[in-house]
């Protein structure tokens, strides 16, 4: 069974740039999170995504979105980006959602805004 | 308003002894914890997990305790391995849905 995959890997942009960020579920897993982790600051949540739907959404500002699409894949789109945006991007899925259930990360996008 | 807090950043044990990671929650309505482990240019993996009806839980050398009148719970690892060096960030959830993680302890274990 794949597991999660996250792409691209890694991304240099530069201010002002607009980025998107895949992910691809493990199969039949229909809830698909997003979280941002930079140093100190741990895993904050950005949002979740579940059929098509986003379900959950965390303290970022507008110029974070995403979607899933009817195969359960999910993007994140960063628009007007920011120095600050630089992190791990971090893609987690699971069967039903996070509610007491364990989710399955990706290994992330390594985002540096230059 | 940080509603999961790990308030060590770090730890460092030797080989074969007791580690203890702790975290500690405000929200009354989490009722499902949970440890995840992340190693280095790696998203994280789950480790080990509690419902709030239970106070204790094992799965081989990883045991969870939660407290709930302290709103806190602690994950030993014993005997602790070097292969066990990693970031632990403890998670918890609720009828909300979505978890919500500590900022993480980074283990070192010494051989």
């Amino acid at each position: 069974k794949a597991g999660v995959t996250q792409t691209p890997r890694y991304l240099i942009k530069t201010r002002g740039q607009q980025v998107t960020l895949s992910c691809s579920p493990i199969s039949g897993h229909r809830s698909v999170s997003w979280y941002q982790q930079t140093p100190g600051q741990g895993l904050q949540f950005l949002f979740e995504y579940f059929s098509e739907t986003q379900r959950n959404k965390g303290n970022f500002p507008g110029r974070f979105s995403g979607r899933q699409f009817s195969n359960s894949r999910s993007e994140m789109n960063v628009s007007t980006l920011e120095l600050g945006d630089s992190a791990l991007y971090l893609c987690a899925s699971s069967l039903e959602g996070l509610m007491n259930t364990e989710a399955f990360f990706g290994q992330g996008t390594r985002l540096t805004v230059v | 308003d940080q509603q999961v807090k790990q308030n060590s950043p770090s730890l460092s044990v030797q080989e074969g002894r007791i580690s203890i990671l702790n975290c500690d929650y405000t929200n009354s309505m989490f009722d499902y914890f949970l440890w995840y482990k992340k190693y280095p240019a790696e998203g994280p993996t789950f480790l080990i997990s509690i419902s709030s009806i239970k106070d204790k839980n094992e799965d081989g050398r990883f045991t969870v305790f939660l407290n709930k009148s302290a709103k806190h719970l602690s994950l030993h690892i014993v005997p602790s391995q070097p292969g066990d060096s990693a970031v632990y960030f403890c998670a918890a959830s609720g009828r909300a849905g979505k978890s919500t993680f500590g900022d993480g302890t980074t283990l070192t274990v010494k051989p």
